[in-house]
């Protein structure tokens, strides 16, 4: 079973921040919380990583409680090119990877 | 930066005929995995191995099989593929301690 739950779906428009959460209630220690991104057709591609508080890169930013049992992912700004499957996937080296179902976002102009 | 190929972008067999589908990784990689994807379902665990010749099931093993007989390559095997195994095949390894997945470009295959 999948340790993370996403909704299925989002919409937005252009130029608006986005803000996709993950819960993933039975988080481990030694797991960490990775997003990935996935256009048709493609493997999914990482976006961020992180195991506590928050962590920003270039394209996104991570936010993550105290007590780790949820994340956030923020896009600022999308853009229609953002248009994709967002995963959410706890784990670490020594695991099997399994993934949940994804978020859909779906950009509008 | 890490490299992971995999050998066909798309195949086409016929129910029955034995199919292997190869992965190939650069970086000395460890853990390296094989997935399916289909719409609406998400992407699969089907196996992953942790080291040469070792091998764990992922959530959906049947109908498949692995080998690792070399650290850098990882193959799925469908003894006598069926129909209901068409799907999109994504390769993937980890690369460090935290688990982060880098995946090859997937693998179109259809039974007919």
């Amino acid at each position: 079973l999948a340790k993370t739950t996403q909704p299925i779906s989002m919409d937005s428009y252009e130029g608006q921040e986005v803000n996709i959460t993950c819960s993933h209630n039975n988080i481990a220690t030694n797991d960490y919380i990775t997003w990935y991104q996935q256009f048709p057709s493609q493997g999914p591609r990482f976006i961020i990583q992180g195991y506590k508080t928050k962590v920003t890169n270039e394209v996104a930013s991570l936010f993550i409680p105290a007590d780790r049992k949820s994340s956030t992912l923020s896009l600022p700004r999308v853009s229609l090119s953002d248009t994709a499957v967002y995963y959410c996937l706890v784990g670490n080296n020594t695991d099997k990877l399994i993934f949940g179902t994804g978020t859909r976002l779906q950009v509008f102009p | 930066d890490v490299k992971v190929t995999q050998s066909s972008r798309y195949l086409v067999k016929r129910t029955g005929e034995k199919v292997f589908l190869e992965c190939v990784q650069d970086m000395d990689h460890e853990n390296m995995f094989w997935y399916r994807q289909d719409p609406g379902l998400g992407l699969r665990l089907i196996y992953f191995s942790y080291d040469v010749k070792m091998k764990e099931k992922g959530d959906i093993p049947e109908g498949y099989s692995v080998s690792r007989e070399k650290k850098e390559r990882f193959s799925l095997i469908l003894e006598s593929a069926s129909t209901n195994q068409t799907s999109m095949y994504l390769c993937a390894i980890t690369e460090g301690p935290t688990g982060e997945l880098f995946f090859g470009e997937g693998s179109r295959l259809t039974v007919l």
